[in-house]
């Protein structure tokens, strides 16, 4: 069955400072991947997504995101993060052949001013 | 565009009475997806329609149903409540024409006393 797992269940940190939240996922087939956010009050948004090619997608708010097939890895990134990036960060992924969306359990984003 | 709706945003019912959510998709979007969202069991998948036909089943049990009527517009129905249909649902809508990304709307937020 398909799994996807987000490491970090709660970060904190301060403005400017770089962020990067790890995902991983385990199938064996083709996937699609996907960034979700959810701000405090409001519904899940996509950040950004991964069908194919480049494997560096763009997102965004200037969030980006690497896929690396051989670690099954599809980890958020944002070189600097502002107060308003607080919010809970939702990793997705569904088989390229199914269009059910299996979340990972979300990571709570908290960035001090 | 309108992005997708749902009705009503909260429910208050007790345990044993049936309920049904509504959820108008993104005009021009012919697929629908439900999910449930909890924080003990994050967001789980429970059915997805498309051209009025369920496609796809999430491990619910049989009390979850749904229907999706010409117009792409989707109801789901939770007959005999228990205290952990307890959640908030939400509906996202699919262009469905070889685009897989999901829109997501606002939820309705499920009480069950």
């Amino acid at each position: 069955a398909q799994s996807v797992s987000q490491h970090n269940h709660h970060v904190i940190l301060s403005e400017a400072a770089s962020l990067e939240l790890g995902c991983n996922y385990s199938y064996g087939g083709t996937v699609n991947l996907f960034w979700y956010v959810q701000y405090p009050g409001q519904h899940l948004q996509l950040l950004l997504k991964y069908f194919s090619g480049d494997p560096l997608v763009k997102g965004i708010k200037g969030f980006e995101a690497e896929f690396i097939k051989s670690k099954f890895s599809f980890n958020l990134r944002k070189p600097s993060v502002q107060w308003s990036d607080t919010a809970e960060y939702f990793c997705a992924v569904n088989a390229a052949s199914s269009y059910k969306l299996i979340f990972g359990s979300g990571t709570r984003l908290l960035v001090r001013p | 565009k309108a992005g997708v709706t749902q009705t009503p945003r909260y429910l208050i019912k007790t345990r044993g009475q049936q309920v049904t959510l509504s959820c108008s998709p993104i005009s021009g979007h012919r697929s629908v997806s439900w999910y449930q969202q909890t924080p003990g069991q994050g967001l789980q998948f429970l059915f997805e329609y498309f051209s009025e036909t369920q496609r796809n089943k999430g491990n619910f049990p049989g009390r979850f149903s749904g229907r999706q009527f010409s117009n792409s517009r989707s109801e789901m129905n939770v007959s005999t409540l228990e205290l952990g249909d307890s959640a908030l649902y939400l509906c996202a809508s699919r262009e469905a024409s070889g685009s897989d990304t999901q829109y997501f709307g606002p939820g309705t937020r499920l009480t069950v006393l």
